[in-house]
Protein backbone atom coordinates (compact mmCIF):
# COMPACT_ATOMS: atom_id res chain seq x y z
CA UNK A 1 0.00 0.00 0.00
CA UNK A 2 1.78 3.07 -1.49
CA UNK A 3 1.11 5.73 1.02
CA UNK A 4 3.14 8.74 -0.89
CA UNK A 5 2.01 8.82 -4.81
CA UNK A 6 3.68 10.75 -7.30
CA UNK A 7 1.43 9.70 -10.56
CA UNK A 8 3.79 11.46 -12.56
CA UNK A 9 6.98 10.15 -13.37
CA UNK A 10 8.81 13.18 -15.06
CA UNK A 11 8.12 16.48 -16.15
CA UNK A 12 9.71 18.76 -19.23
CA UNK A 13 9.28 22.54 -18.63
CA UNK A 14 10.48 25.54 -20.52
CA UNK A 15 13.77 27.77 -18.53
CA UNK A 16 12.47 30.73 -16.61
CA UNK A 17 8.59 29.14 -16.64
CA UNK A 18 6.80 27.45 -13.70
CA UNK A 19 7.78 23.86 -12.55
CA UNK A 20 4.74 22.03 -10.57
CA UNK A 21 5.52 18.73 -9.09
CA UNK A 22 3.14 17.30 -7.20
CA UNK A 23 2.28 14.56 -4.83
CA UNK A 24 -0.80 12.76 -2.90
CA UNK A 25 -1.01 11.03 -0.09
CA UNK A 26 -3.28 8.48 1.93
CA UNK A 27 -2.60 8.67 5.44
CA UNK A 28 -4.15 11.74 7.26
CA UNK A 29 -1.98 11.06 10.36
CA UNK A 30 0.96 12.40 8.34
CA UNK A 31 2.57 15.49 10.69
CA UNK A 32 4.95 16.70 7.82
CA UNK A 33 6.00 16.87 4.19
CA UNK A 34 8.98 16.71 2.61
CA UNK A 35 10.90 17.08 -0.91
CA UNK A 36 13.97 16.04 -1.89
CA UNK A 37 16.08 16.43 -4.95
CA UNK A 38 18.12 13.99 -6.01
CA UNK A 39 21.19 14.36 -9.03
CA UNK A 40 22.39 11.37 -10.76
CA UNK A 41 24.97 9.75 -8.85
CA UNK A 42 24.75 11.26 -5.88
CA UNK A 43 22.35 11.17 -2.55
CA UNK A 44 19.34 13.09 -2.19
CA UNK A 45 19.77 16.27 -0.61
CA UNK A 46 16.97 18.51 1.48
CA UNK A 47 15.22 20.96 -0.53
CA UNK A 48 11.87 22.14 1.39
CA UNK A 49 9.34 20.98 3.92
CA UNK A 50 6.29 21.71 5.53
CA UNK A 51 3.90 21.24 8.58
CA UNK A 52 0.39 19.63 8.13
CA UNK A 53 -0.75 22.46 10.30
CA UNK A 54 0.26 25.16 7.45
CA UNK A 55 -0.96 25.51 4.20
CA UNK A 56 2.42 26.91 2.26
CA UNK A 57 6.16 27.35 3.16
CA UNK A 58 8.26 29.49 0.88
CA UNK A 59 11.88 29.56 -0.19
CA UNK A 60 13.11 31.68 -2.68
CA UNK A 61 12.19 30.22 -5.66
CA UNK A 62 10.71 26.93 -4.06
CA UNK A 63 6.88 26.86 -2.76
CA UNK A 64 5.30 23.71 -1.21
CA UNK A 65 1.54 23.73 -0.72
CA UNK A 66 -0.13 21.67 1.39
CA UNK A 67 -4.34 20.91 0.49
CA UNK A 68 -5.52 18.29 3.47
CA UNK A 69 -8.66 17.79 2.84
CA UNK A 70 -7.51 16.37 -0.85
CA UNK A 71 -4.53 14.70 0.63
CA UNK A 72 -2.29 16.72 -1.64
CA UNK A 73 0.66 18.58 -1.92
CA UNK A 74 2.93 20.67 -4.97
CA UNK A 75 6.24 22.24 -5.15
CA UNK A 76 6.32 24.90 -7.03
CA UNK A 77 9.47 26.27 -8.76
CA UNK A 78 9.20 29.41 -10.28
CA UNK A 79 11.50 30.32 -12.54
CA UNK A 80 12.85 27.20 -13.57
CA UNK A 81 16.66 27.19 -14.49
CA UNK A 82 18.59 24.15 -16.43
CA UNK A 83 20.41 23.07 -12.88
CA UNK A 84 16.76 21.94 -11.25
CA UNK A 85 16.85 19.71 -13.51
CA UNK A 86 17.09 16.31 -11.02
CA UNK A 87 14.44 13.61 -9.22
CA UNK A 88 12.48 15.29 -7.00
CA UNK A 89 10.95 12.67 -4.22
CA UNK A 90 8.32 13.57 -2.19
CA UNK A 91 7.96 12.40 1.48
CA UNK A 92 6.31 12.02 4.57
CA UNK A 93 6.71 11.64 8.25
CA UNK A 94 4.44 11.31 11.44
CA UNK A 95 5.58 12.35 14.52
CA UNK A 96 5.34 9.80 17.37
CA UNK A 97 4.31 10.74 21.18
CA UNK A 98 7.87 11.44 22.33
CA UNK A 99 7.96 14.41 19.21
CA UNK A 100 10.44 13.02 17.12
CA UNK A 101 9.95 10.41 14.39
CA UNK A 102 12.51 7.87 12.46
CA UNK A 103 10.74 7.06 9.29
CA UNK A 104 10.49 8.88 6.23
CA UNK A 105 8.02 7.54 3.84
CA UNK A 106 9.17 8.56 0.24
CA UNK A 107 7.55 8.66 -3.22
CA UNK A 108 8.61 7.14 -6.32
CA UNK A 109 9.87 10.22 -7.70
CA UNK A 110 9.13 12.72 -10.56
CA UNK A 111 12.19 13.26 -13.49
CA UNK A 112 12.32 17.22 -13.60
CA UNK A 113 13.69 18.05 -16.79
CA UNK A 114 14.40 22.13 -17.48
CA UNK A 115 15.36 23.24 -20.70
CA UNK A 116 17.26 25.98 -22.12
CA UNK B 1 33.82 18.54 5.02
CA UNK B 2 32.98 15.00 4.55
CA UNK B 3 29.56 14.87 5.75
CA UNK B 4 28.16 10.84 5.21
CA UNK B 5 30.87 8.58 3.40
CA UNK B 6 29.77 5.67 1.44
CA UNK B 7 31.94 2.49 0.69
CA UNK B 8 32.24 1.29 -1.67
CA UNK B 9 30.60 3.00 -4.51
CA UNK B 10 30.36 -0.15 -6.57
CA UNK B 11 29.96 -4.01 -5.88
CA UNK B 12 29.10 -6.84 -7.82
CA UNK B 13 28.53 -9.82 -5.57
CA UNK B 14 27.61 -13.59 -6.24
CA UNK B 15 24.28 -14.85 -4.82
CA UNK B 16 24.79 -16.42 -1.92
CA UNK B 17 27.91 -13.92 -1.08
CA UNK B 18 28.00 -11.84 1.76
CA UNK B 19 29.56 -8.06 2.15
CA UNK B 20 29.39 -5.27 4.66
CA UNK B 21 28.37 -1.68 2.91
CA UNK B 22 30.17 1.07 5.17
CA UNK B 23 28.42 4.11 6.35
CA UNK B 24 30.70 6.60 8.47
CA UNK B 25 29.55 10.32 9.50
CA UNK B 26 31.34 12.89 10.66
CA UNK B 27 28.45 15.45 12.12
CA UNK B 28 27.99 14.08 15.37
CA UNK B 29 24.78 12.74 14.51
CA UNK B 30 22.34 10.59 16.68
CA UNK B 31 20.23 9.12 13.93
CA UNK B 32 21.61 6.88 11.02
CA UNK B 33 19.83 4.89 8.25
CA UNK B 34 19.76 2.76 5.26
CA UNK B 35 17.63 2.96 2.08
CA UNK B 36 17.28 1.21 -0.87
CA UNK B 37 16.48 2.79 -4.03
CA UNK B 38 14.98 0.36 -6.82
CA UNK B 39 13.23 1.50 -10.22
CA UNK B 40 9.94 2.73 -9.56
CA UNK B 41 10.13 1.75 -6.19
CA UNK B 42 11.49 5.17 -4.76
CA UNK B 43 13.75 4.97 -1.66
CA UNK B 44 12.71 2.10 1.10
CA UNK B 45 13.91 2.08 4.52
CA UNK B 46 15.63 -1.02 5.72
CA UNK B 47 17.31 -0.04 9.54
CA UNK B 48 17.99 3.02 11.45
CA UNK B 49 19.59 3.65 14.34
CA UNK B 50 18.99 6.91 16.81
CA UNK B 51 21.88 6.06 18.88
CA UNK B 52 25.29 3.98 19.51
CA UNK B 53 23.88 0.55 20.59
CA UNK B 54 20.47 1.38 19.64
CA UNK B 55 18.95 -0.17 15.97
CA UNK B 56 15.64 -0.86 14.66
CA UNK B 57 13.96 -2.59 11.68
CA UNK B 58 12.56 -0.34 9.02
CA UNK B 59 10.32 -1.22 5.97
CA UNK B 60 11.96 -3.76 3.96
CA UNK B 61 14.72 -5.06 6.75
CA UNK B 62 14.95 -9.47 5.65
CA UNK B 63 18.05 -9.64 4.53
CA UNK B 64 19.74 -7.43 6.71
CA UNK B 65 21.80 -6.80 9.90
CA UNK B 66 23.68 -3.61 11.22
CA UNK B 67 24.82 -2.71 14.42
CA UNK B 68 25.80 0.85 16.06
CA UNK B 69 28.72 0.46 18.28
CA UNK B 70 29.89 3.95 17.63
CA UNK B 71 28.32 7.34 16.97
CA UNK B 72 29.88 7.73 13.61
CA UNK B 73 29.69 4.20 12.20
CA UNK B 74 26.75 2.33 10.73
CA UNK B 75 27.45 -1.02 8.70
CA UNK B 76 24.84 -2.78 6.63
CA UNK B 77 25.54 -6.45 6.19
CA UNK B 78 24.32 -9.06 3.75
CA UNK B 79 24.53 -12.26 5.08
CA UNK B 80 23.96 -14.01 1.89
CA UNK B 81 23.24 -11.99 -1.00
CA UNK B 82 20.33 -12.77 -3.52
CA UNK B 83 19.08 -11.04 -7.13
CA UNK B 84 16.18 -9.27 -4.95
CA UNK B 85 19.16 -7.43 -3.24
CA UNK B 86 20.17 -5.66 -6.56
CA UNK B 87 19.64 -2.16 -6.05
CA UNK B 88 20.78 1.49 -5.08
CA UNK B 89 22.07 1.45 -1.16
CA UNK B 90 21.81 5.10 0.98
CA UNK B 91 23.05 5.54 3.87
CA UNK B 92 21.40 8.87 5.65
CA UNK B 93 22.05 10.75 9.33
CA UNK B 94 20.16 13.61 10.57
CA UNK B 95 20.63 15.98 13.77
CA UNK B 96 19.72 14.83 17.39
CA UNK B 97 16.49 16.62 18.82
CA UNK B 98 13.52 18.18 17.28
CA UNK B 99 11.89 17.25 14.01
CA UNK B 100 14.24 14.74 12.30
CA UNK B 101 13.02 15.62 8.50
CA UNK B 102 16.37 17.05 6.76
CA UNK B 103 18.32 14.12 6.12
CA UNK B 104 21.78 13.74 4.88
CA UNK B 105 22.27 11.33 2.59
CA UNK B 106 25.63 9.68 1.23
CA UNK B 107 26.31 8.79 -2.38
CA UNK B 108 25.54 5.73 -2.47
CA UNK B 109 26.67 2.52 -3.26
CA UNK B 110 24.85 0.66 -6.28
CA UNK B 111 25.33 -3.49 -5.81
CA UNK B 112 24.70 -5.80 -8.55
CA UNK B 113 24.00 -9.60 -7.09
CA UNK B 114 24.40 -12.22 -9.62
Amino acid sequence: DQQVKQNSPSLSVQEGRISILNCDYTNSMFDYFLWYKKYPAEGPTFLISISSIKDKNEDGRFTVFLNKSAKHLSLHIVPSQPGDSAVYFCAALRLNSGGSNYKLTFGKGTLLTVNP
Amino acid sequence: NAGVTQTPKFQVLKTGQSMTLQCAQDMNHEYMSWYRQDPGMGLRLIHYSVGAGITDQGEVPNGYNVSRSTTEDFPLRLLSAAPSQTSVYFCASSYSGGIREKLFFGSGTQLSVL
